[in-house]
């Protein structure tokens, strides 16, 4: 167990429809980074917050944004779902801002499933 | 652009045997770190070993290895005695120091046959 925790695991929803994955990260971690894996395929860098800021963007889409709260959850919205945004998507922490090479803990990751 | 290569994309290997899972890197940055993550069938990414590129040692945990090869930009996973709770997805990372993101090789999907 990372520390991590992320909710719900799983989420089967309808193309159009839009849907909030949820982060927790481990104790006095202040980095939350979002991932997407696609099936058989490895990560993917979505976007990166150090306490409460905004701090890389990868590959995300306009459709989706992120946010991180005063008690450092973070949550991640996906609207206007299409087929191929169906993928797992991973949540990780780390202590710092990342820049000196944090290691970064994964949560277990949400299953979005869109039908 | 920096990026990761796996280029075996399945091994096996019998229960208590050694095997090699190669992993390749391109950058022209000098301060960087390196990764090796397992993620099981339950999807689970989980952290098997780390090495600072400044640091010439191999990093070992238990029966994990690595062979650094920062010249070559080659960065191998050593699994020794490999047991069948080690079958898995292994993913090669990379990340610039000063940088925020992992960038993640393809996966070497590894099976430990009994």
């Amino acid at each position: 167990d990372s520390g991590v925790t992320q909710t719900p695991k799983h989420l089967i929803t309808a193309t159009g429809q839009r849907v909030t994955l949820r982060c927790s990260p481990r104790s006095g971690d202040l980095s939350v980074y979002w991932y997407q894996q696609s099936l058989d395929q490895g990560l993917q860098f979505l976007i990166q917050y150090y306490n409460g800021e905004e701090r890389a963007k990868g590959n995300i889409l306009e459709r989706f944004s992120a946010q991180q709260f005063p008690d450092l959850h973070s949550e991640l919205n996906l609207s206007s779902l299409e087929l191929g945004d169906s993928a797992l998507y991973f949540c990780a922490s780390s202590p710092t801002n990342g820049r000196g090479g944090d290691t970064q803990y994964f949560g277990p990751g949400t299953r979005l499933t869109v039908l | 652009a920096q990026t990761v290569t796996q280029s075996q994309p399945e091994m096996s290997v019998q229960e208590a045997e050694t095997v090699t899972l190669s992993c390749t890197y391109d950058t022209s940055e000098s301060n960087y770190y390196l990764f090796w993550y397992k993620q099981p069938p339950s999807r689970q990414m989980i952290l098997v070993i780390r090495q600072e590129a400044y640091k010439q040692q191999n990093a070992t945990e238990n029966r994990f290895s690595v062979n650094f090869q920062k010249a070559a930009k080659s960065f191998s996973l050593k699994i020794s005695d490999s047991q069948l709770g080690d079958t898995a997805m292994y993913f090669c990372a990379f990340m610039v120091s000063g940088t925020y993101k992992y960038i993640f090789g393809t996966g070497t999907r590894l099976k430990v046959l009994a």
